[in-house]
């Protein structure tokens, strides 16, 4: 079936580091990709999605580029602050079928002054 | 506006209680979800209405029983819940069902 596989947490970075945090998927057909964010005690915030292969989306200085040759969506930052410390989501919906929303497990990001 | 609303932040309820939850939107989107979210854990799939109909139900206890009474509103009826209901649900809504999904805040459920 469909997956999401994310890197374990939590990745703890100072003020104006670089973020990766991975994320590959397994799905049949062309997924659209997201990612979600959830602050503390939250709902969860759709931060940047995907649609097909090369697309990059981009929202609040993160980004992420739809690499279907690796099956990656991997979220980046140039340059993290404290405000962005919180659980991060990557899911996938597929075109087939019941099109459901898969997340993968979340990743804590935690940023220090 | 991308908001959808829910209601309420928080409810502590027995296990003889009945409550319901609450969501709407205003977005137009068609589409509206219901998910379970324990902690440090990602949402699960809980209900899915098209149109105002029942589309999805993922195999989930019949003390939870969800409503749609109109486009915009999405309930979920809560009846002899267990302690391990305990648990942050969330509302999700969607243009279709091959686009991005909106969520709100969550109702933390607290069941003693």
């Amino acid at each position: 079936g469909d997956s999401v596989t994310q890197m374990e947490g939590p990745v703890t970075l100072s003020e104006e580091a670089f973020l990766t945090i991975n994320c590959t998927y397994t799905a049949t057909g062309y997924p659209s990709l997201f990612w979600y964010v959830q602050y503390p005690g939250e709902g969860l915030q759709l931060l940047l999605k995907a649609t097909k292969a090369d697309d990059k989306g981009s929202n609040k200085g993160f980004e992420a580029t739809y690499r279907k040759e690796t099956t990656s969506f991997h979220l980046e930052k140039g340059s993290v602050q404290v405000s962005d410390s919180a659980v991060y989501f990557c899911a996938l919906r597929t075109n087939t079928g019941f099109q459901k929303l898969v997340f993968g497990t979340g990743t804590r990001l935690l940023v220090s002054p | 506006d991308t908001e959808v609303t829910q209601t309420p932040k928080h409810l502590v309820m027995g296990m003889t209680n009945k409550k319901s939850l609450k969501c709407e939107q205003h977005m137009g989107h068609r589409a509206m979800y219901w998910y379970k979210q324990k902690a440090k854990k990602p949402p699960e799939l809980m209900f899915v209405y098209s149109y105002e109909k029942l589309s999805i139900n993922e195999s989930v206890p019949s003390r939870f029983s969800p409503e749609c009474p109109n486009s915009s509103l999405l309930n979920l009826h809560l009846h002899a819940l267990q302690p391990e209901d305990s648990a942050l649900y969330l509302c999700a809504s969607s243009q279709g069902r091959a686009v991005e999904a909106f969520f709100g805040q969550g109702t933390r459920l607290t069941v003693v």
